[in-house]
């Protein structure tokens, strides 16, 4: 059974801060693994990643894959309120862009 | 929103009554998916479509069924909710960008089954 988990579940941190989310995954056939951002409605794509090594960015987050550790890492750094939501790890098994989803990390960013 | 909209937004039935909550989108993709999302286990994948008629199902299917009559259009029908059913759903598209392929959620149907 494909299984995807997130770690830590639950991150309070202080305004400022950096922080790393982690996600690790026993798949078969794994194609790609993506991160969202979910705040009160729909999550939204932040980084699709299929090769290993390679970090995307964009503006103070970024994510890298490890295909040998079967896991991925997103990183939030000089961390804002706006921060703060439910970070969805997923990744595609099998085809046909079906997504396994961990459980999530939900972060709070006190001011 | 990639042009995605679901109805309704928020529903509160009865046990043992059907329900049936619609996924419409705008921009002719093929792919489309249903989705549940329960406090513990991120979101699960209920069924998928890769085109008008062409349904399967994902890994918690049973007790819901789907149609997909034409591009647009994608149907979650609950035959006889339950309380286990209680959830939120939320429809998605697959687009492609280059090589890449993503999914993009609707704004989800807040579902509750008393």
């Amino acid at each position: 059974e494909d299984k995807v988990v997130q770690s830590p579940l639950s991150l309070v941190v202080h305004e400022g801060d950096t922080v790393t989310l982690n996600c690790s995954y026993e798949v078969t056939n794994f194609r790609s693994l993506l991160w969202y951002k979910q705040e009160k409605k729909a999550p939204t794509f932040l980084f699709m990643l299929t090769s290993s090594g390679i970090e995307k960015k964009s503006g103070r987050l970024s994510s890298i894959l490890d295909k040998k550790e079967l896991s991925s890492i997103l990183n939030i750094t000089a961390t804002q309120t706006g921060d703060s939501a439910i970070y969805l790890c997923a990744v595609e098994a099998g085809g046909a862009q079906k997504l396994v989803f961990g459980q999530g990390t939900r972060l709070t960013i006190n001011p | 929103d990639a042009g995605i909209t679901q109805s309704p937004r928020h529903k509160v039935t009865e046990t043992g009554t059907p329900v049936t909550l619609r996924c419409h989108q705008t921009e002719n993709h093929r792919y489309m998916y249903w989705y549940r999302q329960d406090p513990g286990h991120g979101l699960r994948l209920i069924h998928y479509s890769y085109g008008v008629k062409d349904t399967d199902k994902g890994e918690v299917s049973d007790g819901y069924s789907v149609s997909r009559s034409k591009t647009e259009d994608f149907l979650l029908t609950l035959e006889s909710a339950t309380s286990s059913q209680t959830s939120v759903y939320f429809c998605a598209i697959s687009e492609s960008t280059g090589a890449d392929e993503k999914l993009f959620f609707g704004s989800g149907t807040q579902l509750s089954v008393l």
